[in-house]
């Protein structure tokens, strides 16, 4: 069984572009997180996808990234215009878990980008 | 709010030594908390968890203790190998307001051979 696919895995810019992640989710599974990872730290929430529907995005600069999960499979993040500070890895994960119910994540390999 | 602490930062061992990884959290309606393992350019991997509702679990040399009234678990391995070394985040399932899963810092473990 395929795990959680990421795209690109790496992706160099400069500051005031934008730039698009792309995660295709284990199949049937139907929570879908982003995280973001800076180097040395852990994984920090984004925002949480139940179906189509994002659950939690409190955690997401609204001003400069968005995230949406057409028809509840794929989901896209961008940043638009990226800032030096967004360097960092972007890691998709996926879980057969909804709600108040949690169990194991299967993340993805990640998108490392980096913002000149 | 929403804390994991993990200590220590960094831990160097012996080939055949015990690793013991430590971690507070701040929601003491938390009831989930797994641990997961990071090769560097890779991937997390879950490697155990717990729930609320066990003290103890264990699986093959890897051991997780929690002590729900001091709202602390840790992660011990034994008999230590080198391919153990790895990043080792511990994380706790928050439950007020928005359901998620908060990871500590990590723990950077070295086995020496």
């Amino acid at each position: 069984e395929a795990g959680v696919v990421q795209s690109p895995r790496y992706k160099i810019i400069e500051k005031k572009q934008p730039v698009a992640f792309w995660c295709n989710p284990i199949s049937g599974h139907n929570t879908l997180y982003w995280y973001l990872q800076n180097l040395g730290q852990g994984p920090e929430l984004l925002i949480r996808y139940e179906n189509e529907e994002a659950v939690d995005d409190s955690q997401l600069p609204k001003d400069r990234f968005s995230a949406e999960r057409l028809k509840g499979v794929d989901s896209t993040l961008k940043i638009q215009p990226a800032e030096l500070g967004d360097s960092a890895v972007y890691l998709c994960a996926s879980s057969s878990y909804r709600g108040t119910n949690t169990g194991e994540l299967f993340f993805g390999e990640g998108s490392r980008l980096t913002v000149l | 709010g929403e804390n994991v602490e993990q200590h220590p930062s960094t831990l160097s061992v012996q080939e055949g030594d015990s690793a013991v990884i430590k971690c507070t959290y701040s929601d003491s309606a938390s009831n989930y908390f797994p641990w997961y393992k990071q090769e560097l350019g890779k991937r997390p991997q879950l490697i155990i968890d717990i729930r609320s509702n066990v003290g103890e679990k264990k699986d093959q040399r890897i051991a997780v203790t929690l002590n729900k009234t001091a709202k602390h678990f840790s992660l011990h391995i034994t008999e230590t190998q080198p391919e153990d070394s790895a990043v080792y985040f511990c994380a706790a399932f928050f439950q007020g307001g928005s359901e998620k899963l908060v990871f500590g810092k990590g723990t950077k473990l070295t086995v020496n051979p």
